[in-house]
C-alpha cells in the first residue's frame, strides 16, 4: 500500500527549533515536498527532496533518507508566524503527476 | 501578479443538485490538479490534467467530472453520485513536470451540504 505518517500536532516555544518527522510507504518515489498550510488557506511551497540528505533554505530545512522511507523538516528560529500546518507529500512514479499527501502536522508555536 | 483564482469561497449544494468549481490560473502551467482535503485527512487527488483536452482520475475521482478546454481552466463539477461532497477543494498547477516542479495552489472552496 501508500501511506504517509506525520504527527497529528506538536507545540514549540518561540524562538526554538522543531524538528517534524515523516515517514513513508510508497512504490515508485521520484521526491519529497514539504509544505506549509496556514488554516483555510492554500498550501504553499517549502522544500523538495530527491537525493538522500539535507536542504537548507534560511530558518527551514528538509532531510531526506530515501533507504529508511524517512524525511523531516527542521525549522529554526522559530517565529509565532510558523504556526500552520505542515504537509510532507511523495511524488510518484514518472511525470510527477500523482503525490500522495500526508494529513499534516500541526504546529502551535507559544510565546 | 501571476497565480490562481478559484471562485468561490464558499459554496452550498442542496441534495441532488450538481455545481460546478472554478478554477483560473495565469501561470502558463500545463499541468492543474484538483485536490480533496478533509479534516484530519492528507490531500486526495481527484483528477489531474497534463495539457489540454486530456485529464486522468485520480484517486477518489467517483462522483466528479472535469473538463480542460483550455490552457488556463480547469474546472471541476460535483455531481449528485457523490455522496458526501461537504469539504475542502483545493485547485493546484504546475510547470512540465520534468523537474518536478511544486505545486501552486488557489485559495479553495468550501462546499457545504444545505
Amino acid at each position: 500500500g501508500q501511506n504517509i505518517d506525520q504527527p497529528t500536532e506538536m507545540t514549540a516555544t518561540e524562538g526554538a527549533i522543531v524538528q517534524i518527522n515523516c515517514t513513508y510507504q510508497t512504490s515508485g518515489f521520484n521526491g519529497l515536498f514539504w509544505y506549509q498550510q496556514h488554516a483555510g488557506e492554500a498550501p504553499t511551497f517549502l522544500s523538495y527532496n530527491v537525493l538522500d540528505g539535507l536542504e537548507e533554505k534560511g530558518r527551514f530545512s528538509s532531510f531526506l533518507s530515501r533507504s529508511k522511507g524517512y524525511s523531516y523538516l527542521l525549522l529554526k528560529e522559530l517565529q509565532m508566524k510558523d504556526s500552520a500546518s505542515y504537509l510532507c507529500a511523495v511524488v510518484r512514479g514518472t511525470g510527477g503527476f500523482k503525490t500522495i499527501f500526508g494529513a499534516g502536522t500541526r504546529l502551535f508555536v507559544k510565546a | 501578479d501571476g497565480g490562481i483564482t478559484q471562485s468561490p469561497k464558499y459554496l452550498f449544494r442542496k441534495e441532488g443538485q450538481n455545481v460546478t468549481l472554478s478554477c483560473e490560473q495565469n501561470l502558463n502551467h500545463d499541468a492543474m490538479y484538483w485536490y480533496r482535503q478533509d479534516p484530519g485527512q492528507g490531500l486526495r487527488l481527484i483528477y489531474y490534467s497534463q495539457i489540454v483536452n486530456d485529464f486522468q482520475k485520480g484517486d477518489i475521482a467517483e462522483g466528479y467530472s472535469v473538463s480542460r478546454e483550455k490552457k488556463e481552466s480547469f474546472p471541476l463539477t460535483v455531481t449528485s453520485a457523490q455522496k458526501n461532497p461537504t469539504a475542502f477543494y483545493l485547485c493546484a498547477s504546475s510547470p512540465p513536470a520534468g523537474g518536478f516542479q511544486p505545486q501552486h495552489f488557489g485559495d479553495g472552496t468550501r462546499l457545504s451540504i444545505l
